[in-house]
């Protein structure tokens, strides 16, 4: 079975420029995860998705963060402008309807970089 | 606000020996917990859960123990190997299923052989 993919593995932008990560989650899986994770932190949810629908983006800042999740299946999160704190590990995470102990699989992440 | 604690940011611990990483919550409204292993510029990998209505949980060398009344909970690992090596995350979740994970800011186990 396939994990989780995610890219770019790496990305490094300067500050007010835009940047988008992808996640392609495991197959049949409906709910997809973003988390932030910034260094010597654990992961932190930005948002997360059932099927195509939003279930919770309260962490989500939304002025500069976009995702969408279009025909249930991979999902894009979109940076603009970044600002410096923004660099951190895009971790992407999903799971499967049915989950009693609520087992999230991690894609490897995206690495950000803004200088 | 810190809802999952991880105190010790490191352990170092000797082969073959016993490595206990602890984890402190203060929602009552945690219900499931959740152990992950991170290698470097690798994603999380789930290791081994609890349910609240259990106080252990065994999976070959790994054992969680889940105290309620103390809102703590532990991982141990016997006997240790040098392949432990890795940050190790304390996550939980409010109800069962496809809920978000509040994480701890993870424990960085060292095993030298």
């Amino acid at each position: 079975e396939a994990g989780v993919a995610q890219s770019p593995r790496y990305k490094i932008i300067e500050k007010r420029q835009s940047v988008a990560f992808w996640c392609n989650p495991i197959s049949g899986h409906a709910t997809l995860y973003w988390y932030q994770q910034i260094l010597g932190q654990g992961p932190k949810l930005l948002i997360q998705f059932q099927n195509n629908g939003v279930v919770d983006d309260s962490q989500l800042p939304k002025d500069r963060f976009s995702a969408e999740r279009l025909k249930g299946v991979d999902s894009t999160l979109k940076i603009q402008p970044a600002k410096l704190e923004d660099s951190a590990v895009y971790l992407c995470a999903s799971s499967a309807s049915g989950s009693s102990y609520n087992e999230q699989f991690f894609g490897p992440g995206t690495r950000l970089t803004v200088l | 606000d810190q809802q999952v604690k991880q105190n010790s940011p490191s352990l170092s611990v000797q082969e073959g020996r016993i490595s206990i990483l602890n984890c402190d919550y203060t929602n009552s409204m945690f219900d499931y917990f959740l152990w992950y292993k991170k290698y470097p510029a690798e994603g999380p990998t789930f290791l081994i859960s609890i349910s609240s209505i259990k106080d252990k949980n065994e999976d070959g060398r790994f054992t969680v123990f889940l105290n309620k009344s103390a809102k703590h909970l532990s991982l141990h690992i016997v006997p240790s190997q040098p392949g432990d090596s890795a940050v190790y995350f304390c996550a939980a979740s409010r109800t069962p299923g496809n809920t978000p994970l509040v994480f701890g800011k993870g424990t960085r186990l060292s095993v030298i052989a």
